[in-house]
């Protein structure tokens, strides 16, 4: 299994591009989920999934989408990319709701200028 | 609301010494508590839960819910705990995790 992965692993954006963060699993997990890491406020939630076809937002929502059509994948957009959003996402996935372990993926450094 | 607090952002300890990262939160049920932990340049993994009442690594971390704490502690540290530590907070409604705001903690030889 290659657990959970995100691409890209580096991306530069220009403000006001768009852009969507690619994230995929093949565990057969319900729960993913987007966090944000920035210095000194550890991981933020972005966007979270219970299941295809179910999203709902986290504590950091705004400026981002995401969409889960599938069980296995769950991208995230940026609809209008600001310095602010300048981070490291990271993706998670877990088997299902409840308070059992996540899995993260490696990361996307993303840079906007 | 939940909430997690690390107090200290970096920590520095020599090799052999006890080391103890702390973690206060903050949350009206019954919380289950982890520590994550971030190797350079590798991705964010499970270090212990405290449901598990494990010993990982030589890590150990017992909750109080009476100082609503979950101090990880190791008593003899080693150059390979060297890394970045969260804290973190599931509660009853389900897989949301809050997160602290990460201990670094560097073992120096």
């Amino acid at each position: 299994n290659a657990g959970v992965t995100q691409t890209p692993k580096f991306q530069v954006l220009k403000t006001g591009q768009s852009m969507t963060l690619q994230c995929a699993q093949d565990m057969n997990h319900e729960y993913m989920s987007w966090y944000r890491q920035d210095p000194g406020m550890g991981l933020r939630l972005i966007h979270y999934s219970v299941g295809a076809g179910i999203t709902d937002q986290g504590e950091v929502p705004n400026g981002y989408n995401v969409s889960r059509s599938t069980t296995e994948d769950f991208p995230l957009r940026l609809l209008s990319a600001a310095p602010s959003q300048t981070s490291v996402y990271f993706c998670a996935s877990s088997l299902k709701t409840g308070p059992i372990e996540q899995y993260f993926g490696p990361g996307t450094r993303l840079t906007v200028t | 609301a939940q909430r997690v607090t690390q107090p200290e952002k970096l920590l520095s300890v020599f090799k052999g010494a006890p080391v103890e990262l702390k973690c206060n939160y903050s949350y009206s049920g019954s919380p289950e508590l982890f520590w994550y932990v971030q190797y350079s340049r590798q991705r964010l993994q499970l270090l212990l839960r405290h449901i598990s009442r494990e010993s990982i690594k030589g890590f150990t971390a017992d909750l109080n819910k009476g100082e609503t704490s979950f101090h990880l502690k190791k008593p003899f540290a080693q150059e390979e705990d060297s890394a970045m530590y969260y804290c973190a907070l599931s509660g009853t409604s389900g897989s949301r995790l809050t997160f602290g705001e990460g201990t670094q903690l560097t073992v120096n030889p």
